[in-house]
C-alpha cells in the first residue's frame, strides 16, 4: 500500500531554532506540494514541485521558507529561523497525471 | 483564479440523519471537483471526485456528490449518518482531473454525530 511518509510527526522547537521537514513522496509520483493548515488560515499550499523544479512557491514566505527536492525520493522544507506564528501543520502530498493526490500523515509543528 | 466556499464550519446531525455538506465553487475554467476527508490527528483521505461525464459521483464510505454547474455547487450527502462519519470535511477545486495540480481548499466543516 504506497503511502506519503513525513518525518518528524511532531517537532516541539524554541523561537530561532531551524526546522526541517521531510517527505517521502509515492514511488512515480512526480509532483510534490506542500500545503500548510492552521486554525486561522486553514489549509493553504506553500510550494509546489514538479521533475523536481519547483512550479509555485508563491503562498511560502520567502525569507525564512525554503523548499527543495534533492532528489526524487526526497522533499524537504526547512525554516530558518523558527518563529511562533510558525506553528501548524504541514502536510505533503504527492500526485501525478492518471492518479490523484496523496496526502501524508503531517508534521505538527510547535515553535514556542 | 479559483475559489471555495464551504457554507457552515460545524455541522451536527443525529446517527442515522441525512448528511448534507455544502460547497460552492468560482472558476473561470472548468473546475475539477473534490471532497477529502480528515480523522483527527491524521492526514487527508480523498472521499470522491468531479471530473467529467456523469455529475453524481459516488466515493467511498456512502458518501456522495452532486456536480451542479448552474448553481456552482458541489454538496456531499450521505443518507444515514454513522459515529464514525465524525470528521472534518474539506472541500477542493483545482484545474486537473488529476493529482498533479495544486488544490485550493474550503476552510472545512467540521461534521459531528450525535447518538
Amino acid at each position: 500500500d504506497a503511502r506519503v511518509t513525513q518525518t518528524p510527526r511532531h517537532k516541539v522547537t524554541e523561537m530561532g531554532q531551524e526546522v526541517t521537514m521531510r517527505c517521502q513522496p509515492i514511488l512515480g509520483h512526480n509532483t510534490v506540494f506542500w500545503y500548510r493548515q492552521t486554525m486561522m488560515q486553514g489549509l493553504e499550499l506553500l510550494a509546489y514541485f514538479r521533475n523536481r523544479a519547483p512550479l509555485d512557491d508563491s503562498g511560502m514566505p520567502k525569507d525564512r521558507f525554503s523548499a527543495e527536492m534533492p532528489d526524487a525520493t526526497l522533499a524537504t522544507l526547512k525554516i530558518q529561523p523558527s518563529e511562533p506564528r510558525d506553528s501548524a501543520v504541514y502536510f505533503c502530498a504527492s500526485g501525478r497525471e492518471g492518479d490523484t493526490q496523496y496526502f501524508g500523515p503531517g508534521t505538527r509543528l510547535t515553535v514556542l | 483564479a479559483q475559489s471555495v466556499t464551504q457554507l457552515g464550519s460545524h455541522v451536527s446531525v443525529s446517527e442515522g440523519a441525512l448528511v448534507l455538506l455544502r460547497c460552492n465553487y468560482s472558476s473561470s475554467v472548468p473546475p475539477y471537483l473534490f471532497w477529502y476527508v480528515q480523522y483527527p490527528n491524521q492526514g487527508l483521505q480523498l472521499l470522491l471526485k468531479y471530473t467529467t461525464g456523469a455529475t453524481l459521483v459516488k466515493g467511498i464510505n456512502g458518501f456522495e456528490a452532486e456536480f451542479k454547474k448552474s448553481e456552482t455547487s458541489f454538496h456531499l450527502t450521505k443518507p444515514s449518518a454513522h459515529m464514525s462519519d465524525a470528521a472534518e470535511y474539506f472541500c477542493a477545486v483545482t484545474q486537473s482531473p488529476f493529482g498533479n495540480e495544486k488544490l485550493t481548499f474550503g476552510t472545512g466543516t467540521r461534521l459531528t454525530i450525535i447518538p
